[in-house]
């Protein structure tokens, strides 16, 4: 079983619609929650961040994290076409640098 | 200026070769990291040094060694090709090695692969 869970989908959706995207984990070390989009024949890039539990908001983009249930999800608003990527969820323990990632879940909006 | 840069993009060999990826970061982090991205868009990490010094060893065959000559280049070294080593591979950079709130910069990949 992988320390990180992560639905690869595709998930298709129409522009406009509110985008969930979830990971669950199973170490309960980790404390440190990120999400990366990567477009098709790029390296990720870093969208958003958490520390714990709670939420986070930027812009379009928010994120939660539930560590008692050990999930965590991205919500997009109003998604564009321009969002079509794969999200991998990510997550570290403070001891180490390890970052950890999800399998990865490709999301295409369709105009 | 590509603040993690990755070379060469592409890389076709035949089985048994030797071959070298590089990897240059202009950020001035101190951890860099190779990581490999199989079919499936799965992300593992293979290796990490922090300021030169290796910190990260995950269970990755012998034929793969990595070389920190510095603290902003990281390079991968691969004997002995297999079929199962074709795959992307990502540099990456950090601030710190422990704790943090630092993510990752990804370098944009080294698709590798192995005929």
């Amino acid at each position: 079983q992988k320390e990180v869970e992560q639905d690869p989908g595709p998930l298709s959706v129409p522009e406009g619609a509110i985008v969930s995207l979830n990971c669950t984990y199973s170490n309960s070390a980790f404390q440190y929650f990120m999400w990366y989009r990567q477009y098709s024949r790029k390296g990720p890039e870093l969208l958003m961040y958490t520390y714990s539990s709670g939420n986070k908001e930027d812009g379009r983009f928010t994120a939660q994290v539930d560590k008692s249930s050990k999930y965590i999800s991205l919500f997009i608003r109003d998604s564009q076409p321009s969002d079509s990527a794969t999200y991998l969820c990510a997550m570290k323990a403070g001891n180490t640098g390890k970052l950890i990632f999800g399998q990865g879940t490709t999301l295409q909006v369709k105009p | 200026d590509t603040a993690v840069s990755q070379t060469p993009k592409y890389l076709v060999t035949q089985m048994g070769n030797d071959k070298s990826i590089k990897c240059e970061q202009n950020l001035g982090h101190d951890t860099m990291y190779w990581y490999k991205q199989d079919s499936k868009k799965f992300l593992k990490i293979m290796f990490s040094y922090n300021n030169k010094e290796l910190i990260i060893n995950e269970t990755v065959p012998n034929r793969f060694s990595p070389k920190s000559p510095d603290k902003a280049h990281l390079n991968l070294h691969i004997n002995s090709l297999e079929l199962g080593d074709s795959a992307v591979y990502f540099c990456a950079s950090s601030l710190r090695d422990r704790g943090g709130s630092d993510g990752y910069t990804f370098g944009s990949g080294t698709r590798l692969t192995v005929v």
